[in-house]
């Protein structure tokens, strides 16, 4: 299977602290996306890495994406209760489809 | 801009009824279409996508079927639900970036 494998499957922090979740594929990528998910909603896109880039940042979130070592991390910085949520790694291989991680679920700890 | 509806939000069917889910979307054109389907806690599995209208592609054989009879509109059917076909069922649409876009979700029970 293509499918990413994100790690830690779960993680719980203090608010304030930093998350950091993994996730690894095994075939190259055009490009990898992070995407986060709300119990019981819809997914939502949170950054694209492109297969040339290493790093990325958008606002608290920074994305790194190391292809000769197949993986990608994702920081959230300063956490906050509202970063409560299940967050996934997408890869395009330039099929016209994302082929999605398993996911991490990540607690905010008030 | 644009927004994706997808309906109802909640179903309960018994086994052997028929499924109908509909998704639409509004303020594109020709967008590709994608249905999955998400286990609890778990991942995403791609059931179907469309990249045009009658243009389906079926990702794993299974008990569904898809269709798209107008650009913005995508359905999902089944003749006779299992209960393995229980699940959190998410429509989403991509233009011409590579961003996808989610509906809110269909969560579909089956006893």
């Amino acid at each position: 299977s293509q499918q990413g494998e994100e790690d830690p499957q779960a993680l719980s922090i203090q608010e304030g602290e930093n998350a950091t979740m993994n996730c690894s594929y095994k075939t190259s990528i055009n490009n990898l996306q992070w995407y986060r998910q709300n119990s019981g909603r819809g997914l939502v896109h949170l950054i694209l890495i492109r297969s040339n880039e290493r790093e990325k940042h958008s606002g608290r979130l920074r994305v790194t994406l190391d292809t000769s070592k197949k993986s990608s991390s994702l920081l959230i910085t300063a956490s906050r209760a509202a970063d409560t949520a299940s967050y996934f790694c997408a890869t395009d291989f330039g099929n016209e489809k994302l082929t999605f991680g398993t996911g991490t679920r990540l607690t905010i700890i008030p | 801009s644009q927004t994706i509806h997808q309906w109802p939000a909640t179903l309960v069917q018994p086994v052997g009824s028929p499924l109908s889910l509909e998704c639409t979307v509004e303020g594109t054109s020709n967008p590709n279409l994608y249905w999955y389907r998400q286990a609890a806690g778990r991942g995403l599995q791609l059931l179907f996508y469309s990249v045009g209208i009658g243009q389906i592609s079926s990702e794993v054989p299974q008990n569904l079927s898809a269709s798209r009879p107008q650009d913005r509109q995508f359905i999902l059917s089944s003749k006779k639900l299992l209960l393995s076909d229980s699940g959190f069922y998410l429509c989403a649409w991509r233009g011409q970036g590579e961003t996808q876009y989610f509906g809110p979700g269909t969560r579909l029970l089956v006893l």
